[in-house]
């Protein structure tokens, strides 16, 4: 059973670079036709799908974030990254990391990581 | 662009009650579409895929139907648990990463 799990800060200042990683356990990311995303929530509203990393390392962004994000890996970690730069207060809500299937079905969620966006 | 429609916002239903949600594509996704609960506080969770498929472990009282542009998920007899944000997914048409809005079931 895959398992992800989301870690880093809660608390962002403004003009400062969000960053999270996921911690993947019960399969590898490089094995398998696999999308490791990112989605997110702000509060009270519906989900983002911010971008993935696929299991042959190609990255693919939603182009209303795309200049702004960079998702990487680490293979020997079995974890994969979001960096999110220039953020502003709308940048805040619960960021979740997802598997994917490669039809883009969301199959396994992280539980989700709540970060604020202030000063 | 594609856009989804899902109706209505919110829903009021009565425990053991049927409900009806609708999700509308604005361009046929044959039937690449999926289906996601999310109760308050916890991730989403898959329920349907190619639009009537359940996921491992939903209960059979989910239900999903339709093709092209027009999707229905019901659930027969609502549960407690059941009382959740609905949201769809399509899967077929580059933007393949949209979700729609969400639907609320709401106790009555």
């Amino acid at each position: 059973q895959v398992q992800l799990q989301e870690s880093g800060p809660g608390l962002v200042k403004p003009s400062r670079t969000l960053s999270l990683t996921c911690t993947v356990s019960g399969g590898s990311i490089t094995s398998g036709e696999f999308y490791w995303s990112w989605i997110r929530q702000p509060p009270g509203k519906g989900l983002e799908w911010i971008g993935y990393i696929s299991y042959t390392g190609s990255t693919h962004y939603n182009p209303s974030l795309k200049s702004r994000v960079v998702i990487s890996e680490d293979t020997s970690k079995n974890q994969f990254s979001l960096n999110l730069s220039s953020v502003t207060a709308a940048d805040t809500g619960v960021y979740y990391c997802a598997r994917q299937s490669v039809t883009l079905i969301v199959g396994y969620w992280g539980q989700g990581a709540l970060v604020t966006v202030s000063s | 662009e594609i856009v989804m429609t899902q109706s209505p916002a919110t829903v009021s239903v009565s425990p053991g009650e049927r409900a009806t949600l609708s999700c509308r594509v604005s361009q046929s996704v044959g039937s690449n579409l999926a289906w996601y609960q999310q109760k308050p506080g916890q991730a989403p969770r898959l329920l349907i895929f190619d639009a009537s498929t359940r996921a491992t472990g939903v209960p059979a009282r989910f239900s999903g139907s339709g093709s092209g542009t027009e999707f229905t998920l019901t659930i027969s007899s609502l549960q407690s648990e059941d009382f959740a944000v609905y949201y769809c997914q399509q899967y077929n048409n580059w933007p393949m990463y949209i979700f729609g809005q969400g639907t609320k079931v709401e106790i009555k």
